[in-house]
């Protein structure tokens, strides 16, 4: 049983432009949300959070939206650059237990 | 800050024997480790959290006979696969947890890349 779905496996976008990445949970005791950067062979980079008690969090570039009657959140990359491209995977977790559970990633390619 | 280390990077290794892999937070303690397993083009599966001076708690279906974990100080775990079998190759990734405050933000290490001829 998949808790936390990516459905799109791959994503292409033009350089400068918006990237969009969905993420989609089923268990509604998660309220902790991560959003996670990583390159082959390499561990995941963490790029960006929000609790379930926020609806929008901003970094930079990035920001990552929470809709929690939807159980579903995403992460908007503007503008998107080269080094950007990789495979982002959601992350989510229940406060306390410490625990992550990840979706299976999307992989994105800004194109220049 | 935050930075996590993992060694070695790559390891191959015969059929039967035994590998340790090493998870270290340079920068911070650690009173929360994790252990994951990522095959090709899948998700990462948490396998088992590892608390300090405490024994690991396994998540299902993994065997805690064979990933024996050992979280000795508050900087360092490791991951012993016991009598190794090709089915056991995969990426493994550890992350720590920082002890202080509340942040459930994970840092991750490199990972290690097992191959088991």
């Amino acid at each position: 049983d998949q808790q936390v779905k990516q459905n799109s496996p791959s994503l292409s976008v033009q350089e400068g432009r918006i990237s969009i990445l969905n993420c989609d949970y089923t268990n509604s005791m998660f309220d902790y949300f991560l959003w996670y950067k990583k390159y082959p062979a390499e561990g995941p980079t963490f790029l960006i959070s929000i609790s379930s008690i926020k609806d929008k969090n901003e970094d930079g570039r990035f920001t990552v939206f929470l809709n929690k009657s939807a159980k579903h959140l995403s992460l908007h990359i503007v503008p998107s650059q080269p080094g950007d491209s990789a495979v982002y995977f959601c992350a989510a977790s229940a406060r306390g237990t410490y625990k992550y559970i990840f979706g299976t990633g999307t992989r994105l390619k800004v194109l220049a | 800050g935050a930075v996590v280390s993992q060694h070695p990077s790559r390891v191959i290794c015969k059929s039967g024997t035994s590998v340790k892999i090493e998870c270290r937070s340079l920068d911070f303690q650690a009173t929360t480790m994790f252990w994951y397993r990522q095959f090709p083009k899948q998700s990462l599966m948490l396998m088992a959290t590892s608390n300090e001076g405490s024994k690991a708690t396994y998540e299902q279906g993994v065997e805690k006979d064979k990933f024996l974990i050992n979280h000795a100080s508050l900087t360092l775990s490791t991951l012993t696969v016991t009598s190794a079998h090709p089915e056991d190759s995969s990426f493994y990734i550890c992350s720590a947890r920082p002890g202080t405050g509340t942040s459930d933000t994970q840092y991750f290490g490199p990972g290690t890349r097992l191959t088991v001829l």
